[in-house]
């Protein structure tokens, strides 16, 4: 597709569950971002993949976090035993080169 | 570590009125450095980009933007604020060596423009 695709738009979770957020990035672009971006509050950086390299992941908040890019492409971010504070807009973005990043609509995760 | 600071959470302007939104960032190498806008329930859209071209850069929808290197500042102006502007605008900043290898992206905590009527 022309944009970064995410999926779903909205999910709503009972605590203690698991989700899987996913994203499709624009195609050919190596650089892949998660942000999250909790109600009224700025981006907070999670996990950043580049290329073949070791991907950064030294904003996922605890060990319930992970993320894993497959074949350069897809990536799915994992939250294992959602709490309350999980609950925010986890955007995806995407890039190439010497430009800005693209990015999704993002998830909008709710934990009840 | 990149870091980005933005000078006034909230800044309200009358319609018509300079804009000014002060980014200031802190880096050990030279930075590439964005501004992007949200509007209200919607996703990041990328206003402008400093990529060590010229220090002056125009943006979309009237904005530019001048990276400083004397004052570590990449300040967005636009001079007559429209009430569509109303938004919330992040400065962000990137460590890029090279045209093949990209750091993280750092947002700042953003700056939410009100367009008084």
């Amino acid at each position: 597709g022309a944009g970064v695709s995410q999926s779903p738009s909205n999910k709503v979770t009972e605590k203690g569950k698991d989700v899987e957020l996913r994203c499709d990035p624009i195609s050919g672009h190596t650089a892949l971002y998660w942000y999250r971006q909790s109600l009224g509050q700025g981006l907070e950086f999670l996990i950043y993949f580049q290329g073949n390299s070791a991907p950064d992941k030294s904003g996922l908040p605890s060990d319930r976090f992970s993320a894993e890019r497959t074949g350069g492409s897809v990536s799915t971010l994992t939250i294992q035993r959602t709490q309350q504070e999980d609950s925010a807009v986890y955007l995806c973005a995407s890039g190439q080169g010497a430009g800005g990043y693209t990015f999704g609509s993002g998830t909008r995760l709710t934990v009840v | 570590a990149q870091s980005v600071t933005q000078l006034g959470s909230h800044v309200s302007v009358s319609e018509g009125a300079l804009v000014l939104l002060r980014c200031n960032y802190s880096s050990s190498v030279p930075p590439y450095l964005f501004w992007y806008v949200q509007y209200p329930n919607q996703g990041l859209q990328l206003l402008l980009k400093y990529t060590s071209a010229a220090t002056l850069v125009k943006g979309i929808n009237g904005f530019e933007a001048e990276f400083k290197k004397s004052e570590t500042s990449f300040h967005l102006t636009k001079p007559s604020a429209h009430m569509s502007d109303a938004a919330e605008y992040f400065c962000a900043v990137s460590l890029s060596q090279e045209k093949t290898s990209y750091d993280k992206v750092i947002f700042g905590p953003g700056t939410s423009l009100s367009v008084i009527p």
